[in-house]
């Protein structure tokens, strides 16, 4: 399996605090992912990486920002935390050769 | 709204009973994946169909993609209780990006 951590694993915030979230991968992958899972929604895009300094929205990009200045590297930050964005969040790195994404153990969000 | 609907969403069966998990879309997708997520870890890819029609195989559970790649279907036959969790399907529509389906909990009971 690829090497992906996260951290923190689970974090406790309040309304209108940033909030960054870190992604580490091993494996010298390309592109990168951030995801949020909700009950119900199953995971949901919220930006990606296709290498060193170059990202994409998803579908559910509003409110966080995303920065890769290292290929193993991939920051979330939530600029001013809301309620709504209590979630678990997910990072994965994609080899691109088979389309596997390999996710981290994801970060539990709590904003209050 | 999500692209990709998956039913049902809770499934609880006894051991040995077979069962079928379909995920729906109105789009049409480059290809499809599956992944079965554990409680408290990350999701872990089962298998990518790519072509429409396609069939593979993995075990006892068989995935199919529909002609048209828009749908597809996951069939496990004799169910156990190792294969409790919650199945995601992917569908890549850009090539870049992957939109997930809304997830079906499965719970096998010895």
């Amino acid at each position: 399996d690829a090497g992906i951590t996260q951290s923190p694993r689970h974090k406790v915030t309040e309304t209108g605090t940033p909030v960054t979230l870190r992604c580490h991968q091993t494996e010298n992958h390309r592109y990168m992912y951030w995801y949020r899972q909700d009950p119900g929604h199953g995971l949901r895009l919220i930006h990606y990486s296709y290498g060193v300094k170059d990202t994409d929205k998803g579908e559910v990009s509003d409110g966080y920002s995303v920065s890769r200045s290292k290929t193993e590297d991939f920051l979330l930050t939530l600029e001013s935390a809301t309620s709504s964005q209590t979630s678990v969040y997910f990072c994965a790195s994609r080899d691109r050769a088979t389309d596997t994404q390999y996710f981290g153990p994801g970060t539990r969000l709590t904003v209050l | 709204t999500q692209l990709l609907e998956q039913s049902p969403q809770f499934l609880s069966i006894q051991e040995g009973e077979n069962l079928t998990v379909y995920c729906n879309s109105s789009s049409v997708f480059s290809s499809l994946q599956w992944y079965r997520q554990e409680p408290g870890e990350g999701p872990v890819l089962l298998v990518t169909v790519v072509t429409g029609g396609e069939v593979k195989k993995l075990k006892r559970l068989t995935f199919q993609f529909g002609d048209a790649r828009k749908d597809s279907s996951l069939h496990i036959t004799a169910a156990q209780p190792g294969d409790t969790g919650l199945y995601l399907c992917a569908g890549a529509r850009s090539g870049n990006q992957f939109y997930f389906g809304t997830g079906t909990s499965l719970t096998v009971i010895p």
